[in-house]
């Protein structure tokens, strides 16, 4: 089975600054998904940005990009210039790539809170 | 492509009463699953179609879930005697198929049920 470790409960930063989101994560499949979803307050989940295990390069969207660490099993989410509308809970997930089910497997989530 | 939309986005019953909730995925999407978040955890899975075949049902889904999918289109899942430990979130969510990028799920608002 799959499970997905979200250690830091919260986090808070300051407009414009960076902050990095830490994610860990166990499987025993060499081929498998991750993702970096972000739930607002009262509004629905949407996809922030996702890796392929079999990609090297780390993915980048706009301000959001990731550090992916096969080996470690570590896939970590930054966001540069933190913008209020940054303020979310975000959710590490973990998909594998069976062509069956493709469940996405949740960490707890983390709390970002953006000051102005 | 107006998103997955799901109704009610609240309900609130009495212990043992019957609830239905109702799901629209995004069209042309043949992937559907169902996930239940409670307060400050990740969803977790809780079934999965793929057009009309009910595919897996996570341990979580007891005897009182039910959850259809007639002519692959929309979904319904129904908790029968509901009891406190129902409130949660439900949440849907919809993939095309994975050649089509079927690995990315997008997510509806929710149902939020409150069982007094």
């Amino acid at each position: 089975a799959q499970t997905v470790t979200q250690s830091q409960p919260e986090m808070s930063v300051q407009e414009a600054e960076t902050v990095t989101l830490s994610c860990t994560y166990d499987t025993s499949e060499n081929n498998y998904y991750l993702f970096w979803y972000k739930q607002p307050p009262s509004r629905q989940m949407i996809l922030v940005i996702r890796q392929e295990a079999y990609k090297q390069q780390n993915a980048t969207e706009n301000r959001f990009s990731v550090n992916f660490q096969k080996a470690a099993k570590s896939f970590s989410l930054k966001i540069s210039d933190s913008q209020l509308g940054d303020t979310a809970m975000y959710f590490c997930a973990f998909m594998t790539e069976t062509g069956a089910n493709s469940k996405l497997t949740f960490g707890k989530g983390i709390t970002l809170s953006v000051r102005p | 492509d107006t998103g997955v939309s799901q109704n009610p986005r609240h309900k609130i019953t009495k212990r043992g009463q019957n609830v239905t909730f109702r799901c629209d995925p995004i069209s042309e999407h043949n992937r559907l699953y169902w996930y239940r978040q409670t307060l400050g955890q990740g969803p977790e899975f809780l079934t999965y179609f793929q057009n009309e075949a009910q595919l897996e049902k996570s341990r979580l889904l007891s005897d009182r879930f039910s959850a259809e999918r007639p002519k692959g289109s929309f979904s319904t899942l129904e908790i029968q005697r509901t009891e406190q430990g129902d409130s949660a979130m439900y949440l849907c969510a919809s993939s095309p198929r994975l050649g089509a990028g079927g690995y990315i799920q997008y997510f509806g608002a929710g149902t939020r049920l409150s069982v007094l």
